[in-house]
């Protein structure tokens, strides 16, 4: 399968400790991106990286998050001092030259306890 | 925070009948996609769109680009079980000092079909 993959599926975590997420983009896929999806609600966008460059963050990513493509290929995304307002589904997307169609992987469930 | 308005924001039809959804903005964008989410899933790309006025099908989908490019709609033709689940649109905007390939995205459509 070439498809977006992401790991874990399912994380569970106290509050106050880091986690972080993992996300492999389709082969070739220059850009990568990042969304948070709560409960009854669309995905929104968190960040976004062109090879490794990190070109945009949005204001949802607070000091607590950090996110990382240090060779221009799989991306990690930590969060610091989890919050139980952190829970959601965090999905990566990528898509490849000047096309915007992403392609999702199947996300990261996480819940803070 | 997200700027599309998606409705309706959920629907009960019986199978084969048809169905139409719409996603509206107060916004121009330049690309609308049309997703499928199943729980627990990430989003599954339906259609894209690209040019104001364009209409794309996909099998039974169909889905249209406004012509003043604020809105998009998407028809289901003769629903089926496995239709059920949630539809987003999703959006770029044009470039205005920020990212154009990020996508907004509307709060979805529940859609459940009845056998």
């Amino acid at each position: 399968d070439t498809g977006v993959s992401q790991d874990p599926r399912h994380k569970i975590t106290k509050r106050g400790q880091n986690v972080t997420f993992r996300c492999d983009p389709i082969s070739e896929h220059n850009r990568l991106y990042w969304y948070r999806q709560t409960l009854g609600q669309g995905p929104e966008f968190l960040t976004y990286f062109q090879n490794e460059a990190q070109l945009e963050k949005s204001r949802l990513l607070s000091d607590r998050f950090s996110a990382e493509r240090p060779k221009g290929s799989f991306s990690t995304l930590e969060i610091q001092r989890t919050e139980q307002g952190d829970s959601a589904m965090y999905l990566c997307a990528s898509s490849a030259g000047w096309l915007k169609i992403q392609y999702f992987g199947a996300g990261t469930r996480l819940s803070v306890l | 925070g997200q700027q599309l308005n998606q409705s309706p924001q959920s629907m009960f039809i019986q199978e084969g009948e048809d169905v139409s959804m719409n996603c509206t903005s107060s916004s121009i964008f330049n690309t609308w996609l049309w997703y499928k989410q199943d729980p627990g899933e990430g989003p599954v790309l339906l259609i894209a769109l690209y040019k104001a006025g364009e209409l794309t099908s996909n099998g039974r989908l169909t889905a249209q680009f406004g012509i003043t490019r604020k809105d998009s709609f998407l028809n289901i033709s003769a629903s089926i079980p496995s239709d059920v689940g949630i539809y987003f649109c999703a959006g770029t905007r044009p470039y205005s000092g920020g990212s154009n390939y990020k996508l907004t995205f509307g709060k979805g459509t529940l859609l459940t079909v009845n056998p």
